[in-house]
């Protein structure tokens, strides 16, 4: 168990709706980073907060947001969902003080139907 | 250019053999981190090893064993002693100089090599 825990684990929704995945880091972490992962992408990163404010961006649509709230849980939100917006969705934390590993959630399987 | 390059699609090894896992990258950072992690069927990501591009010493944890030729841009990770348990998917990742600030240190990854591991 790598303490990153994510919510929900499954979800399957339809083209046009929007969803919001729930990522909580390991204790003690400041730094949450979102990566989604498809068939035809890889592993792409996402968005990075760093103790409530955003850090670093990559190639996040802008269809997508996100936030870190006080707490320093982490949310991600998919709108105007698309069939190929359908990945595996995770979160990963770190202390972000050197040459630390991220620690990886078990992700969110995102189904657009 | 692609930064992490896997050049293994898939593996196959005997169970109790060794196998090394090919891995080059691409950087003129002269600070950055390779990092290798597993990712079994069930889908989450679990860190292997971690070797700095500082670090003299190739790292090793258990029977994982990272192989590191600077000069090559090599990070090669070798896993001793094969188990059923190692077939999955293995990406070699790079953290390099956090051009976004401190503090930001978000990985590159692989496309990955699908290990499979034969009784």
């Amino acid at each position: 168990d790598s303490g990153v825990t994510q919510t929900p684990k499954h979800l399957i929704t339809a083209t046009g709706q929007r969803v919001t995945l729930r990522c909580s880091p390991r204790s003690g972490d400041l730094s949450v980073y979102w990566y989604q992962q498809s068939l035809d992408q890889g592993l792409q990163f996402l968005i990075q907060y760093y103790n409530g404010e955003e850090r670093a961006k990559g190639n996040i649509l802008e269809r997508f947001s996100a936030q870190q709230f006080p707490d320093l849980h982490s949310e991600l939100n998919l709108s105007s969902l698309e069939l190929g917006d359908s990945a595996l969705y995770f979160c990963a934390s770190s202390v972000s003080r050197g040459n630390e590993k991220l620690f990886f959630g078990s992700g969110t399987q995102l189904s657009v139907l | 250019a692609q930064k992490i390059t896997q050049t293994q699609p898939g593996m196959f090894v005997q169970e109790k053999e060794a196998v090394t896992l090919d891995c080059t990258y691409d950087t003129s950072d002269q600070s950055y981190g390779l990092f290798w992690y597993k990712q079994p069927s069930s889908g989450e990501m679990i860190f292997l090893i971690y070797q700095g591009s500082y670090d003299e010493q190739n790292a090793t944890e258990g029977r994982y064993s990272l192989n590191f030729q600077k000069a090559r841009k090599s990070a090669n990770l070798v896993i001793s002693a094969s188990q059923l348990g190692d077939s999955a998917m293995y990406f070699c990742a790079m953290r390099e100089t956090p051009y976004s600030g401190a503090g930001s240190y978000q990985l590159t990854f692989g496309k990955g090599t699908k290990l499979s591991v034969i009784p």
